[in-house]
């Protein structure tokens, strides 16, 4: 099955650097790559994805890029605030290729801290 | 919005007993699913179901069933609950619809076993 090793497992920065996190995926079927935030107490929220057949893909702050050769992904964070200190997973899914759905598998997670 | 959420955000079992955890999501969605979540551990795929009456294994399934009668209702049951169950159990549910992959999560039970 897939496996998704994901570094490093606590990152601490000052307010207003970036942020980079990183995963690797083993099952070279895997095309979908999201990333989930989880604040304390609450479920995981997805901040991005990325599908196979994208390089790289942004959203304000957030930028997610992918090396299908090399399996491996990162999420980059940048002018960090207060508001990103959480617990961020990354996942690899086939994502329901074949019709049917089918199950992320996460990697560790990463405790972000923003220092102020 | 879409909401899914779970019975219960805190339970507290004993050993042996059998345990229901109910999720429910309010969008239709074809697809839901069950992890466990554990420290330093991650999130991990227990069972999923992709419609009514069917369910897949995922990564952990030994000591847990499922049962999904209707479609907006997802249960996961423990037979006899162990200690070795107690951790938090979260609840997810996806459309089908090609292309569109994200889950979306309940808040979570923590369930413990004494």
């Amino acid at each position: 099955g897939e496996n998704v090793e994901q570094h490093p497992s606590t990152l601490s920065v000052q307010e207003g650097d970036s942020a980079v996190i990183k995963c690797t995926y083993s099952d070279s079927a895997s095309n979908y790559f999201p990333w989930y935030k989880q604040e304390l107490g609450k479920g995981p929220q997805l901040i991005i994805d990325i599908r196979s057949n994208v390089g790289e893909k942004k959203d304000q702050r957030i930028a997610v890029t992918l090396n299908k050769t090399a399996k491996h992904f990162s999420l980059h964070i940048t002018e960090t605030q207060p508001e990103d200190s959480a617990v961020y997973f990354c996942a690899a899914s086939k994502g329901g290729s074949g019709g049917g759905a089918d199950g992320l598998t996460f990697g560790k997670g990463t405790h972000l801290i923003i220092q102020p | 919005d879409v909401k899914v959420t779970q019975s219960s955000r805190y339970l507290v079992k004993r050993t042996g007993e059998k345990v229901f955890l109910e999720c429910v999501q309010d969008m239709d969605h074809e697809n839901m699913f069950w992890y466990r979540q554990d420290p330093g551990l991650g999130l991990r795929l227990i069972y999923f179901s992709y419609d009514v009456k069917m369910k897949e294994k995922g990564d952990i399934p030994e000591g847990y069933s499922v049962s999904r009668e209707k479609k907006e209702r997802f249960s996961l049951i423990l037979e006899s609950a162990s200690t070795n169950q107690t951790s938090m159990y979260l609840c997810a549910s996806s459309l089908s619809a090609s292309g569109t992959y994200e889950q979306y999560f309940g808040p979570g039970t923590r369930l413990t076993v004494t």
